[in-house]
């Protein structure tokens, strides 16, 4: 069955940096697309990013253009998330989520949809 | 950058009662892009209905989804106890949003 383990909790400072890891397993990495949400204390969902697996391009939300990277290691089936800069309000828990390709052909892949299985996130504390 | 309003905000049922949930977006939303995904306390959000009414695997049938355009609905026919949570739309294509979400409590 589909499983990822994400890495755990992390506590930092203002102005430092946390990465967070999210190892994939009961699937084929490179068959899905990964993204990262991030949710505030009782707040909603926020979208961050998201990788294509196959080609290693990415999209960022604007709101997070220059503070966020995602990188994935394909022989590890294993996405990361790296957010710098960082300011209390970035405070929330980070969820990897496996999206669905939009669209595939001749073994490459576009585009991604909907967000079929979660990790079970991944809490950052930012504070002084 | 399309922005999705959900209400109400709570909802508050007993179980066996029926639930609507409604979800609008800014602006239509071009095929049909819209999910829906329930989260429990201290839990990793699920996947229930994609493509606006697509049930995922495992999704009773319970739980459904309709709407078009800007307008979309999520049903759940009948409330079990374990469909006591909150509950999240998305658009997904170019860029991703959620909604605010709805909270579905007990009365």
């Amino acid at each position: 069955q589909v499983h990822f383990v994400q890495s755990g909790a992390e506590v930092k400072k203002p102005g430092a940096s946390v990465r967070v890891s999210c190892k994939a397993s009961g699937y084929t990495f490179t068959t899905y697309a990964m993204h990262w949400v991030r949710q505030a204390p009782g707040q909603s969902l926020e979208w961050m990013g998201w990788i294509n697996t196959i080609t290693g391009s990415t999209k960022y939300s604007q709101k997070f253009q220059g503070r966020v990277t995602i990188t994935s290691d394909t022989s590890a089936s294993t996405a990361y998330l790296e957010l710098s800069g960082l300011r209390s309000e970035d405070t929330a828990v980070y969820y990897c989520a496996r999206g669905v390709f939009g669209y595939c052909s001749g073994g490459s892949c576009w585009g991604s949809r909907y967000m079929d299985v979660w990790g079970k996130g991944s809490p950052v504390t930012v504070s002084s | 950058e399309i922005v999705l309003t959900q209400s109400p905000g709570t909802l508050s049922l007993s179980p066996g009662e029926r639930a609507t949930l409604s979800c609008r977006a800014s602006q239509s939303i071009a095929g049909n892009y819209l999910a829906w995904y329930q989260q429990k306390p201290g839990q990793a959000p699920r996947l229930l209905i994609h493509g606006a009414s697509n049930r995922a695997t495992g999704i009773p049938d319970r739980f459904t989804g309709s709407g078009s355009g800007a307008d979309f609905i999520l049903t759940i026919s009948r409330l079990e106890p374990e469909d006591f949570a909150v509950y999240y739309c998305q658009h997904y294509g170019h860029l991703f949003t959620f909604g605010p979400g709805t909270k579905v409590e007990i009365k």
